[in-house]
């Protein structure tokens, strides 16, 4: 069982449209959550992170963590076409320095 | 210069052979981690180098080596080269060796295709 699941995809949806990205996780140590955006022939840029549980909301995007149940979201509002690329899950324990486990990935195409 | 720099961009290998891959890091940042990114994967953490030494390291074989060099640049080795290391090599840097998320960035990474 990997330590980070996350649906791959492909999702598909017209602009303006409200989208929501999960990932599952196994190891009731991580404490970092992470949401990166990828896109094609780039290395993965940072979206927004939470530190253990609770919501963080940053323009059109929310994360959501729920430690309980070991799932995390991300949701898009109002999504554009620029918000077309691949959105990584990643996670890491507090003591294990720099080291990020990743989801698999799920790639998005905002519709105009 | 800002930002992390990897090179080459694109490299194409036999398989048995040996490749090295470069980064150069962020202005301030100490700290290097190396990832493999399989194709339709997320990516895996091979290593991470903290001044010069090896700091952690995911389940890769040894054929995976790395350096680290006085001014944070880093290498990325790997010996023996087998068809499913084709991959894209992500190097990410930042300032210190624990938690900072926010200062952790990537490369555009190193696309290698073992053939």
């Amino acid at each position: 069982q990997k330590e980070v699941e996350q649906d791959p995809g492909p999702l598909s949806v017209p602009e303006g449209a409200i989208v929501s990205l999960n990932c599952t996780y196994s190891n009731s140590a991580f404490q970092y959550f992470m949401w990166y955006r990828q896109y094609s022939r780039k290395g993965p840029e940072l979206l927004m992170y939470t530190y253990s549980s609770g919501n963080k909301e940053d323009g059109r995007f929310t994360a959501q963590v729920d430690k309980s149940s070991k799932y995390i979201s991300l949701f898009i509002r109002d999504s554009q076409p620029s918000d077309s690329a691949t959105y990584l899950c990643a996670m890491s324990r507090v003591n294990t320095g720099n080291q990020f486990y990743f989801g698999t990935g799920t790639s998005l195409t905002v519709i105009p | 210069e800002t930002g992390v720099t990897q090179s080459p961009t694109h490299l194409i290998k036999t398989r048995g052979q040996q490749v090295t891959l470069r980064c150069s890091s962020q202005s301030g940042h100490n700290t290097v981690s190396w990832y493999q990114q399989a194709l339709g994967q997320g990516p895996q953490f091979i290593f991470q180098y903290y001044r010069e030494e090896e700091n952690g390291r995911g389940n890769f074989p040894p054929r995976f080596s790395g350096l680290q060099f006085p001014n944070y640049s880093s290498e990325l080795n790997v010996n023996a080269l087998e068809l499913d290391d084709s991959a894209l090599y992500l190097c990410a840097s930042s300032p210190s060796i624990t938690g900072d998320v926010n200062g952790y960035t990537f490369g555009s990474g190193t696309r290698l295709t073992v053939v």
